[in-house]
């Protein structure tokens, strides 16, 4: 089993569609947790940070954690085809651990 | 504010060649990495590095050499290029203060090609 697991789509939405991304992991010890985003071509750039369980929100963006279920969500209210790109889980043990494992992202494409 | 860069962004090289990328951060981050990323594998991790002179192995360092002289800067050789290094290479750094904010971010990428 992986570590990390994400489905790699592609998930294909209308425009104005609400978008639920997500990745499952078998390490307990994680508790440090970002969703990426990356354009065609680009590199990832970091779009959400949590810590521990609970949600988080910026703009449109959402990203929840439920340790107990070792499951985390992110979700993109009234998407937009400027959406469109992959998106990366990445998490942490922290406490002395520098590294993220990664998943191996999803593809997202908002149709206009 | 430049960030992090990477250079070159696109090579081409023979198999059996030596290439060198570069990398360089202007945040003065002690941590950073470099991964390859591949179709069906996401992004792994070659090699890391802690602070200058402090390099460690990652997911697939062979075939790779890394050194860190000063904090800004961190080269990746590939001492005799075969085709399945053929990759996009990130470059990454990142800043954990005590085990917290272990976020990294990425550099632009190179395309290295091995003919």
């Amino acid at each position: 089993q992986k570590e990390v697991e994400q489905d790699p789509g592609p998930l294909s939405v209308p425009e104005g569609a609400i978008v639920s991304l997500n990745c499952t992991y078998s390490n307990s010890a994680f508790q440090y947790f970002m969703w990426y985003r990356q354009y065609s071509r680009k590199g990832p750039e970091l779009l959400m940070y949590t810590y521990s369980s609970g949600n988080k929100e910026d703009g449109r963006f959402t990203a929840q954690v439920d340790k107990s279920s070792k499951y985390i969500s992110l979700f993109i209210r009234d998407s937009q085809p400027s959406d469109s790109a992959t998106y990366l889980c990445a998490m942490s043990a922290g406490s002395g651990y520098s590294t993220l494992t990664f998943g191996k992202g999803t593809m997202l494409l908002v149709s206009p | 504010d430049a960030g992090i860069t990477q250079s070159p962004r696109y090579k081409i090289t023979e198999t059996g060649r030596q290439v060198t990328l570069m990398c360089h951060q202007t945040w003065s981050h002690s941590y950073m990495f470099w991964y390859r990323q591949d179709l069906g594998h996401g992004l792994r991790l070659i090699y890391y590095s802690a602070a200058a002179d402090i390099t460690d192995k990652g997911e697939v360092p062979d075939g790779y050499v890394v050194s860190r002289s000063k904090t800004e800067n961190f080269p990746l050789t590939l001492e005799s290029a075969t085709r399945s290094q053929t990759s996009v290479y990130f470059c990454a750094s990142s800043e954990p203060q005590g085990g917290r904010k272990v976020e990294q971010y990425f550099g632009p990428g190179t395309r290295l090609t091995v003919t």
